[in-house]
């Protein structure tokens, strides 16, 4: 079972700041299979970066996604009031399927 | 556009049943699978099933497996989550998502709103 720790837990920025979210994982991922997500407080989920770096449709360019292997980065290049939210990577695993959420990081208005 | 709206969520006894159901429009249902995926309060995501673009496979977290089943009828453009034997645990809000295959990317890219299941007596 693949297990995705992402860290830090809550990162405590201001605006115009840069924003670097961390997801590691159990064992060695398959790129294509890890996603991040954005949820902002009482809102469903939002689809941020597929592909481990690809943007997703109407993402803005300050959202990158990067990383291989065990270990995945989203950074926000410089933080708009509205990013602040909780981050979280997923991966998917095909033997069989399974979906695996890391336990999310939090980006606070320091 | 793409529109995912669940309902049926209310609050249950522990032990009881309860199907959510995950009215979909704005794309072609029969072409895409859908999942799952719950939210339990103040926590974080987690994925509970996943049924493929035909029906023909179902795939479960190991907390749900053998209590519920997902489900699609194509014809109402519909998908379903059938809930038996719940738990206090189960207590979440559930959200319905889109399965996104593209060149052997897998993601899901539209959500819906969420309904709340409360399991309590």
């Amino acid at each position: 079972e693949i297990v995705l720790a992402q860290s830090p837990g809550t990162l405590s920025l201001s605006p115009g700041d840069r924003a670097t979210l961390s997801c590691r994982a159990s064992q060695t991922l398959n790129d294509n299979f890890l996603t991040w997500y954005q949820q902002k407080p009482g809102q469903a989920p939002r689809l941020l970066i597929y592909g481990a770096s690809s943007r997703a449709t109407g993402v803005p360019d300050r959202f990158s996604g990067s990383g291989s292997g065990a270990d995945f980065t989203l950074t926000i290049s410089r933080l708009e009031p509205e990013d602040f939210a909780v981050y979280y990577c997923q991966h998917y695993d095909n033997s069989p399927p399974v979906y695996t959420f890391g336990q999310g990081t939090k980006v606070e208005i320091k | 556009q793409v529109q995912l709206v669940e309902s049926g969520g209310s609050v249950v006894q522990p032990g009881g049943s309860l199907r959510l159901s995950c009215e979909a429009s704005g794309f072609t249902f029969s072409s895409y699978g859908m999942h799952w995926v719950r939210q339990a309060p103040g926590k974080g995501l987690e994925w509970v099933a996943v049924i493929w673009y035909d029906g023909n496979a179902k795939y479960y977290a190991d907390s749900v497996k053998g209590r519920f089943t997902i489900s699609k009828d194509i014809s109402k453009k519909t998908l379903y989550l059938q809930m038996d034997s719940l738990r206090a645990e189960d207590t979440a809000v559930y959200y319905c998502a889109r399965d996104k295959r593209l060149r052997g990317v897998i993601s899901m890219d539209y959500w819906g709103q969420g309904t709340l299941v409360t399991v309590s007596s």
